[in-house]
Parts: structure tokens; C-alpha cells; sequence
């Protein structure tokens, strides 16, 4: 059973490219959470969701992020116009369920760096 | 202030020795989670708490819910625990993880 898998693992994008982070959970698994390290910095909650619905996208810059999570496929992170300030490490965690007992299953992160 | 405040932010242990990580947190949880980030790589569940004491291994988590405060400790420490642990709560009435700053821990043989 394969655990979260996050691609790629490190993305480099120019300033005003778009950059596309991909998270497939565990197997089983229908709820989806994106997390932002950024450097120096203590992760920070963007954005929940389940098949094909956004949950909670409290922790979500107004601009140029996206999130969607296709009933077929992996959850997309998606990052338009990339600024040097987005360079970060995205982490995406995955649970079979929600409620006040579920673990949290984490992927490796993909770390974005942009130049 | 943070909701969850994590202390120390470093520290420097020789091997062998007995270490304690604190966690405090400021609102009503469902539960509590200790992780684990080596630099470079991805985050490991260490264990989920909601009450008393759990136990992995040479670590050991507990949890004060009247004090809204937990301890993460390492026994016999060993230079592959060095990495930073961190702290992260999910609320009663939500989902999503809240975090502390994380203690980067490094052990010295």
C-alpha cells in the first residue's frame, strides 16, 4: 500500500510560469490537505478537500491558487504567475476520513523554487 | 500569539541522553499529533494523541488536556534522531492541522 505520493519532488519555475503540484493519497483515502512550509517558517494550512469538493480554503491566497481534487486522478496544487515569495515546500497529507480520531498520512513534498 | 507554542526551538544533546520537546496549545482540540521532518525530507507521524500516555519505541508522547499541554520524550537518544520534531493540533471543530514552529533537535556523538 503505497503511501501519499507527491511529483515532482522539486519543481524550479521562472517568474511568471505556472507551476502544477500533484498529490495522489493512499489508497482508500478521500480527504486531501495542502500544507505550506516556507523557508524558515512553521507549516501553515491552504486548503482541504474531498473528491471533487473544496472543503475549507481558509489558509488559501485570494490569487493565483487553485486547488481541485477530480473524482478520477490526483488533488492539483495549482500556482499562477509564480513570485519569488512562493518558493516554499508543499507538503500534501491524506486521511480515509474525517473526525476527531484520523491520522494524518504525509507525502514527501514537492519544493518549489522559483527564480 | 501562536496557537500552539512549541520549546525549546533548538537542542543540543549529547547521545545517550534523556530528551523532553513541549507543546502548548491555546484552543479546544480533537487531537494532537507529533511529527517528525528530517532536513530535505518528508514529515513522519509519530503518534496521535487525544488523552494519557503512548509509547514507540524509545519515545514517548503525552498529553495534559486540562493543562492543554504535551511533552514529546526521547530516551537513550541517538544522533539519527536528529530532526525537527513539530507539535500540530486539529481543532474540535475542524480538520485541518494547526502547527508549532518545530524544535530542531541535533545529538552529538
Amino acid at each position: 500500500n503505497a503511501g501519499v505520493m507527491q511529483n515532482p519532488r522539486h519543481l524550479v519555475r521562472r517568474r511568471g510560469q505556472e507551476a502544477r503540484l500533484r498529490c495522489s493519497p493512499m489508497k482508500g483515502h478521500s480527504h486531501v490537505y495542502w500544507y505550506r512550509q516556507l523557508p524558515e517558517e512553521g507549516l501553515k494550512f491552504m486548503v482541504y478537500l474531498q473528491k471533487e469538493n473544496i472543503i475549507d480554503e481558509s489558509g488559501m491566497p485570494k490569487e493565483r491558487f487553485s486547488a481541485e481534487f477530480p473524482k478520477e486522478g490526483p488533488s492539483i496544487l495549482r500556482i499562477q504567475q509564480v513570485v519569488r515569495g512562493d518558493s516554499a515546500a508543499y507538503f500534501c497529507a491524506s486521511s480515509p476520513m474525517t473526525g476527531m480520531n484520523t491520522e494524518a498520512f504525509f507525502g514527501q513534498g514537492t519544493r518549489l523554487t522559483v527564480v | 500569539k501562536n496557537e500552539v507554542e512549541q520549546s525549546p526551538q533548538n537542542l543540543t544533546a549529547q547521545e545517550g541522553e534523556f530528551i523532553t520537546i513541549n507543546c502548548s496549545y491555546s484552543v479546544g482540540i480533537s487531537a494532537l499529533h507529533w511529527l517528525q521532518q528530517h532536513p530535505g525530507g518528508g514529515i513522519v507521524s509519530l503518534f496521535m494523541l487525544s488523552s494519557g500516555k503512548k509509547k514507540h519505541g524509545r519515545l514517548i508522547a503525552t498529553i495534559n488536556i486540562q493543562e492543554k499541554h504535551s511533552s514529546l520524550h526521547i530516551t537513550a537518544s541517538h544522533p539519527r534522531d536528529s530532526a525537527v520534531y513539530i507539535c500540530a493540533v486539529r481543532s474540535e471543530y475542524g480538520n485541518k492541522l494547526v502547527f508549532g514552529a518545530g524544535t530542531i533537535l541535533r545529538v552529538k556523538s
